[in-house]
């Protein structure tokens, strides 16, 4: 079965700064990769997604993120994070079923942003 | 186009009480899902339908009926609350054909007590 690590449940950082969220997967077959941020209250929105192809993604928000089989990675990064950024970000792997997909969530990072 | 729309936003059950959380879409996606979040855990599926007629469980099923009678609605039934089910229930959907993005409804807070 499919399953997302995400380390940190935690991360602060100042406005202006870079940030760098882990994501760990675990799946036999070629991973479909999302991650997805979710405002306080509000429904999850998708930064971005990773099929195949070029293995570094660019998403909304200026966040960016890379897959590294390697590594069984795929972190989301965004170069100057701007106090609207705070919330929570999850990671998801998809796996196809029956022509859906169904999505196996991580723990979630929350993010927190020092002015 | 509202999306994907879930009523209501906030619910208190006593124990052993029954509801319904609706969810509705008006994008014509064939695939829709409940999923449940809580503190700690992320969200887990629920259940899942790839279209109306068709549903099947997902990872955290037990309390939990739905059915699919039309590609607009996805309701899912609680036949008896339990504490443990207080949580926060979203509802998503997407296309069919093959890994798409999905689309989260705002989110129902269920609270048993």
């Amino acid at each position: 079965a499919q399953s997302v690590t995400q380390p940190d449940i935690h991360i602060t950082v100042s406005e202006g700064a870079s940030l760098e969220l882990r994501c760990n997967y675990s799946y036999g077959a070629t991973p479909y990769l999302f991650w997805y941020v979710q405002s306080p209250g509000q429904g999850l929105q998708l930064l971005l997604k990773y099929f195949s192809g070029d293995t570094l993604v660019q998403g909304i928000k200026g966040f960016e993120a890379e897959f590294k089989r390697s590594q069984s990675s795929f972190n989301l990064r965004k170069p100057s994070v701007h106090w609207s950024d705070a919330a929570e970000y999850f990671c998801a792997v998809g796996i196809l079923t029956g022509g859906g997909n169904k999505l196996t969530f991580g723990t979630g990072t929350q993010l927190k942003v020092e002015l | 186009n509202a999306g994907v729309t879930q009523t209501p936003k906030f619910q208190v059950l006593k124990t052993g009480q029954s509801m319904t959380l609706q969810c509705a879409q008006d994008m014509n996606h064939e695939y829709m899902s409940w999923y449940r979040q809580d503190p700690g855990m992320g969200l887990r599926l629920i259940h899942y339908s790839v279209g109306a007629g068709i549903t099947d469980q997902g990872e955290v099923p037990n309390g939990y009926n739905v059915s699919r009678s039309t590609t607009e609605d996805f309701p899912l039934r609680l036949l008896s609350a339990a504490p443990s089910q207080t949580s926060v229930y979203f509802c998503a959907s997407s296309p069919r054909q093959g890994i798409g993005e999905q689309y989260f409804g705002p989110g129902t807070r269920l609270t048993v007590t």
